[in-house]
């Protein structure tokens, strides 16, 4: 039973363009969500976060946006670069239970074309 | 400043076999988690470690996966005995309190033959 989605294995875009990566999660508990870059024979990289209390979080190129009545976050990417090409992992946690564990989704692959 | 580190980055046994791996945080961080991915999945959560205290342990697939985190600096995982299943890619990730952002480490591919 997952409880982070991301729907899409994989997204091209064109160099300069606006990358838009989703992801939905079911369980309502979850309080804090976050974006992980991952490149081959890499560990996940953090990327940016975003807690409940907010609906955007904005850093450079990267911004998160999210809808919790729609149990739904999504990262805008812009302008896309060749480098930003790897996958991209979704995760939330929960500050209730005390245990802050990461519960991901199975990642997009993100390939921007020069 | 270190990040996070992992021995050894790939190990490749035999079904029946042990192996341990190895992962030391980053310098002054309490909290140190393990997850692996299998192939084509999801980053799984194993357990969390606070210090040298098991936190939460829920993740961990069965008894044949033993963590340790002696005197809470580094920690070990190891598996005993090792079968097919157990195939994937093992990540260690610290932070400063729990609520802090968890940084990775490169991780160790174990592949069960």
């Amino acid at each position: 039973d997952q409880q982070v989605k991301q729907n899409s294995p994989s997204l091209s875009v064109q160099e300069g363009r606006i990358s838009i990566l989703n992801c939905d999660y079911t369980n309502s508990m979850f309080d804090y969500f976050l974006w992980y870059k991952k490149y081959p024979a890499e560990g996940p990289t953090f990327l940016i976060s975003i807690s409940s209390i907010k609906d955007k979080n904005e850093d450079g190129r990267f911004t998160v946006f999210l809808n919790k009545s729609a149990k739904h976050l999504s990262l805008h990417i812009v302008p896309s670069q060749p480098g930003d090409s790897a996958v991209y992992f979704c995760a939330a946690s929960t500050s209730q239970g005390g245990s802050e564990k990461l519960v991901f989704g199975k990642g997009t692959k993100l390939t921007v074309n020069p | 400043e270190a990040g996070v580190t992992q021995f050894p980055s790939h190990s490749v046994i035999e079904k029946g076999q042990t192996v341990t791996l190895r992962c030391d945080p980053i310098s002054g961080h309490d909290n140190l988690y393990w997850y692996r991915r299998v192939m084509g999945k999801e980053i799984k959560f194993l357990l969390h470690f606070v210090k040298e205290s098991k936190q939460d342990e829920s993740g961990m697939p069965n008894n044949r996966f033993l963590a340790e985190r002696t005197g809470g600096t580094y920690s070990t995982l190891k598996v005993q005995p090792a079968e097919l299943e157990d195939s994937g890619v093992y990540f260690c990730a610290s932070s400063q309190s729990g609520l802090d952002t968890q940084y990775f480490g490169p991780g160790t591919r174990l592949t069960v033959l």
